[in-house]
């Protein structure tokens, strides 16, 4: 059974950078998949960031591009996300997810972090 | 970006019931690259239905999906109460004639809940 968990710090200072990391049990980061990150701010929609596929390739969101970085580290079966120069608006739950057939059918439980000095 | 218009904002339905859920695009996109998840509070999405119509893992046969032109639909043949949570559609694609690559939108959520 896959299962994903996030982690990270909780409260980043605006201009800061995010940092989380999703580990990953019961499959392998180097299986044929993508690897996603998707956000949900407080009451309101999801909002897809970027992926990775296990060669290592990426692809973003086109207006979180410039800010984001999402890489794998094979050592320890983690995806990470680093998001830069954050505001308030980056406040959100923030998950990692497994896709396939363009879904994403494997969700970890959700990160709340919270910008704020 | 394709923008997803998701109709009703919110649907009141009682237990038993069926429900319909819409999603249109903005423009003409494939189906195989449209899914549908489920939301309850406090938890992650579930995936319900990919490619339009094929059920995932696990999920009951009374939710069904189906497509006409650039509307997709959401059915639940007959409501049960774990079903009240909110719906989202998700699509992965390319406006025409834009040069950043496909990406993943997902439409603004219909709320069902109970009447």
């Amino acid at each position: 059974q896959v299962q994903l968990q996030e982690s990270g710090p909780g409260l980043v200072k605006p201009s800061g950078t995010l940092s989380l990391t999703c580990s990953v049990s019961g499959a392998s980061i180097s299986s044929d998949y993508w690897w996603s990150w998707v956000r949900q701010p407080p009451g309101k929609g999801l909002e897809w960031i970027g992926e990775v596929f296990h060669t290592g390739r990426t692809n973003y969101n086109p207006s979180l591009e410039s800010r984001v970085t999402i890489a794998l580290d094979k050592s320890k079966n983690q995806v990470s996300l680093n998001l830069r120069s954050v505001t308030a608006a980056d406040t959100a739950v923030y998950y990692c997810a497994r896709g396939a057939n363009y879904a994403w059918g494997t969700w970890g439980q959700g990160d709340l972090v919270t910008v704020s000095s | 970006e394709i923008v997803l218009t998701q109709s009703p904002g919110t649907l009141s339905l009682s237990p038993g019931e069926r429900a319909t859920l819409s999603c249109r695009a903005s423009q003409s996109v494939s189906s195989i690259y449209l899914a549908w998840y489920q939301q309850r509070p406090g938890q992650a999405p579930r995936l319900l239905i990919y490619g339009a119509s094929s059920r995932a893992t696990g999920i009951p046969d009374r939710f069904s999906g189906s497509v006409s032109g650039t509307d997709f639909n959401l059915t639940i043949s007959r409501l049960e109460p774990e079903d009240f949570a909110v719906y989202y559609c998700q699509l992965y694609g390319q406006q025409y004639g834009s040069s950043p690559p496909p990406m993943y939108t997902f439409g603004q959520g219909t709320k069902l809940e109970i009447k």
